[in-house]
């Protein structure tokens, strides 16, 4: 079956501190890996990964994909309080549909 | 440019009624998703559509749920005879096309179903 697990569930961090959150992933016909920020109702697109290894950047916030063990992470540095929200991790199905399978999410909450 | 639109933002709805919702998807996108996320969950696809296609209808979770989408436009999901356990956030997403492409999510519609 095909799942996407994140941890930690939920992660409280003060302002400034540098956070790494976790995806595994069990996808048919894996093609990519995405990562979402939600923080009302409409989750916002971060990052696609397709290749394994290579650091993609944007700001504070970087990512990498290992397609060896199956799992990607993402970090972001000098938190602050405008990073607070829940990340999404998905894989993308391969074959003829391209539907996300998405994990539950990683709450994250900093304090100043 | 805009992107996509859902609407209504929130519908309560009595048990048994039928609801339409509503998506628009960023122009020229051919792709269209259909997600539901209920309190507290991961998000759960519910159908894809390629044009007005939908070569994937897997993730509907009765005959109760349909939807259908004209040309590379507009797309309905339709729930008839609602029951309390369709209550959720439905979550419209496009993308340029199906494969390889990353998908843009609208701000959802809440149904509650009382």
């Amino acid at each position: 079956e095909d799942k996407v697990v994140q941890s930690p569930l939920s992660l409280v961090v003060h302002e400034g501190d540098t956070v790494t959150l976790n995806c595994s992933y069990e996808v048919t016909n894996f093609r990519s890996l995405l990562w979402y920020k939600q923080e009302k109702k409409a989750p916002t697109f971060l990052f696609m990964l397709t290749s394994s290894g290579i650091e993609k950047k944007s700001g504070r916030l970087s990512s990498i994909l290992d397609k060896k063990e199956l799992f990607s992470i993402l970090n972001i540095t000098a938190t602050q309080t405008g990073d607070s929200a829940v990340y999404l991790c998905a894989g993308n199905y391969g074959g003829a549909t391209n539907k996300l399978i998405f994990g539950t999410g990683t709450l994250l909450a900093i304090q100043p | 440019g805009a992107g996509v639109s859902q609407s209504p933002s929130n519908k309560v709805t009595e048990k048994g009624k039928d609801v339409e919702l509503r998506c628009d998807p960023i122009s020229g996108h051919t792709a269209l998703y259909w997600y539901r996320q209920r309190l507290g969950q991961g998000l759960e696809f519910l159908i894809y559509f390629q044009g007005n296609s939908a070569p994937d209808k897997s993730g509907l979770p009765s005959d109760r749920f349909s939807a259908e989408r004209t040309g590379e436009s507009v797309s309905t999901l339709t729930i008839q005879r609602t029951q309390q356990e369709d209550s959720a956030v439905y979550l419209c997403a496009s993308s340029l096309r199906s494969l390889s492409y990353e998908q843009y999510f609208g701000p959802g519609t809440r149904l509650t179903v009382t």
